[in-house]
């Protein structure tokens, strides 16, 4: 089956740093991935879609300058949470869209806990 | 705007018990419905699907059915094993947003015990 990994899997780091995670599709090209982000206790939000090549489209409420992302290639998405503080710790979560998948097609990454202290 | 209910876990079931996990929404127009499953360690996995009401979603002895009468997609097993433990999200697609936006319920964390 298709599978998304991402790296790494748990990161702390010191308030005002910037982390940068990774997603890659190992065994097929994603012509579109999603990062969503997951609070204890509740649902997966989705933060933002990218297209390899092209600018990532925000949800409302996500700061684009905060949570900037790139999809440089058709394998691989980052995330990078700049000038991190506590509140944004939390899991996040990248899918990837085949680009011979349909609409409802996504698989999933394992996660990444980001705890900012 | 769109939102997903589903029940609150631990779901804590011994094994041959049958299963149920609750899964109500509310969307405009006609939403694609989804159950996924996360094993520990995992990235959530596409468990099973309905696309259009009164369709039924199967796999692996899960099955659910999409209920636009009661805005509901309850997920069913008749017969839980230990390895069915995982955590269960229940989620629709909006079709207006061109079937992108999956719009996910809490999580249900099943253990299904010996």
């Amino acid at each position: 089956g298709a599978v998304v990994s991402q790296h790494p899997s748990w990161v702390i780091c010191k308030s005002g740093t910037s982390v940068k995670i990774e997603c890659r599709s190992l065994d097929f090209q994603a012509t579109t991935m999603f990062w969503y982000r997951q609070f204890p206790k509740q649902s997966l939000m989705l933060m933002a879609t990218s297209n390899e090549g092209s600018k990532a489209t925000y949800e409302q409420g996500v700061e684009k300058d905060k949570f900037l992302i790139n999809h440089a290639s058709l394998t691989l998405s980052t995330l990078t949470v700049t000038s991190a503080h506590p509140e944004d710790s939390s899991f996040y979560i990248c899918s990837a869209r085949p680009h011979s998948g349909g609409i409802h097609t996504q698989y999933f990454g394992p996660g990444t806990r980001l705890t900012v202290l | 705007g769109n939102s997903v209910t589903q029940m609150e876990g631990p779901v804590t079931l011994s094994e041959e018990a049958f299963l149920t996990i609750n899964c109500t929404y509310t969307a405009t127009g006609y939403p694609s419905l989804f159950w996924y499953v996360q094993y520990p360690g995992e990235g959530l996995q596409l468990l099973l699907k309905a696309t259009k009401a009164d369709d039924k979603g199967s796999n692996k002895g899960f099955e659910a059915t999409y209920r636009k009468e009661t805005t509901s997609f309850h997920l069913e097993k008749g017969s839980v094993q230990v390895s069915d433990s995982a955590v269960y999200f229940c989620a629709l697609s909006d079709q207006m947003g061109g079937g992108n936006k999956l719009t996910f319920g809490t999580g249900t964390q099943l253990k299904v015990e010996l």
